[in-house]
Formats: C-alpha cells, structure tokens, sequence
C-alpha cells in the first residue's frame, strides 16, 4: 500500500521557469492538501481540496496553482518560480477534514536560483 | 494569535530513558491535537491523535495527554531506543477550522 506519492523528490529550477508536483493518494481519501516546510517556520498550508472538483487556498497561496485532477490526484503548479519558493513541500490526504489524521508523502526538495 | 510552541527545540538522551515532549498552545478552542513523527528526508507520520474532550492517548510506548485549561500538551516516550531518533511535531487544529503546526523537536536517542 504506497500511501500518498509525491513525484519528483528532487527539482531545480531557474528564477521565473515553471514545474508542476504531482501527488497521488491510493487511501480513497476525500481531502488532500499541499504544504512547505521551512526552518523555524513550521509546515504552513498552500491549497487544499475538500473533495473532489474542489479547491481553496490556504494560508500561502500565492504564486501557487492547483489542480484536483480526480479522487487520487492533486498537483501544484509554479508558474513562474521564484526564490522565495525554495522549500520542502508535503502533499497530504485525509478521509475527511483536517479533524482527521493526516497522511503525507516524502516531500518534494525544491531549490530556486 | 493562534501559536504553537515546542520546547526543547532538540534533546539528545542515552537509550533507555524515559522522557517528555512539550507542546503549548495560546488558543484553549481546540477541536484535536495530533502528535507526528518526522524521519529525515521523509514525510510526516501521524503517532498519536486526541479529541479536545480527551486528556491522553497511548499507543505502545507512546503516551500522549492534553490538558487544554493551560494550553498544554506533552508527548511522553517509554523505555527510549535510538529508533526513536526523529523530529516529532504537534499540530493544534483550532475551531476555526485552522491547523497549526509547530516547528518540532528534534531528537536524538545515542546507544
């Protein structure tokens, strides 16, 4: 059971290129979120979707896309990157709201020069 | 403000030791507290999940209780082994449908 993926592990991109992280869940869960880790900052949330075909922004959205592709899949999307956006960023799935327990992938490693 | 707080920032212990892990929080309208464990290079792991109306949860060597009065939460660790070596989070979920995370303890568990 793989739980929640998160593709790639590692990204680095140019100021102002784009890339798009995937993550896909197998756990049949409703709720899926997107956060970064920062040092000293603890995980803040980007986006999240409630369920399927929908979408809202969390407390640091932006320069970030989403998109709920179906029940498994959510990505985001940095259309023009920046070096602010240098950070580990976690995709998460729950059953429900984030009254549940959360399940995250391994992370992304993403460094803007 | 909604904060949460966790103190020691690191600790660093000799195996077998039984030890405590804190976390404070400034708003008492909780809905739950969860306590995650964080490998390097990994993603978070859920360990122990308490309801507001809740004062503790165990699971094996874990003991994780919540005494929302004072805004505190502790995360107590049995018998410590060197596989207990992580960073270890708690995340306040407020009735304002908010999740706080705090920025953890790192832990170090020597032979």
């Amino acid at each position: 059971n793989a739980g929640v993926t998160q593709t790639p592990k590692f990204q680095v991109l140019k100021t102002g290129q784009s890339m798009t992280l995937q993550c896909a869940q197998d756990m049949n869960h409703n709720s899926m979120y997107w956060y970064r880790q920062d040092p000293g900052m603890g995980l803040r949330l980007i986006y999240y979707s409630a369920s399927e075909g929908t979408t809202d922004k969390g407390e640091v959205p932006n320069g970030y896309n989403v998109s709920r592709l179906n029940k498994r899949e959510f990505s985001l999307r940095l259309e023009s990157a920046a070096p602010s956006q240098t950070s580990v960023y976690f995709c998460a799935s729950s059953e429900g709201s984030l009254r549940s327990p959360l399940h995250f992938g391994n992370g992304t490693r993403l460094t803007v020069t | 403000k909604q904060e949460v707080t966790q103190i020691p920032a690191a600790l660093s212990v000799p195996e077998g030791e039984n030890l405590v892990l804190n976390c404070s929080f400034t708003d008492s309208a909780i809905y739950n507290l969860q306590w995650f464990r964080q490998d390097p290079g990994k993603g978070l792991t859920s360990l122990l999940l308490i309801q507001s109306s809740q004062r503790e949860q165990t699971s094996g060597r874990l003991n994780a209780s919540l005494d929302k009065s004072s805004g505190r939460s502790t995360l107590y660790i049995a018998a410590s082994q060197p596989g207990d070596s992580a960073t270890y989070l708690c995340a306040v979920f407020y009735n304002t449908d908010k999740l706080i995370f705090g920025t953890g303890t790192r832990l170090q568990v020597f032979p």
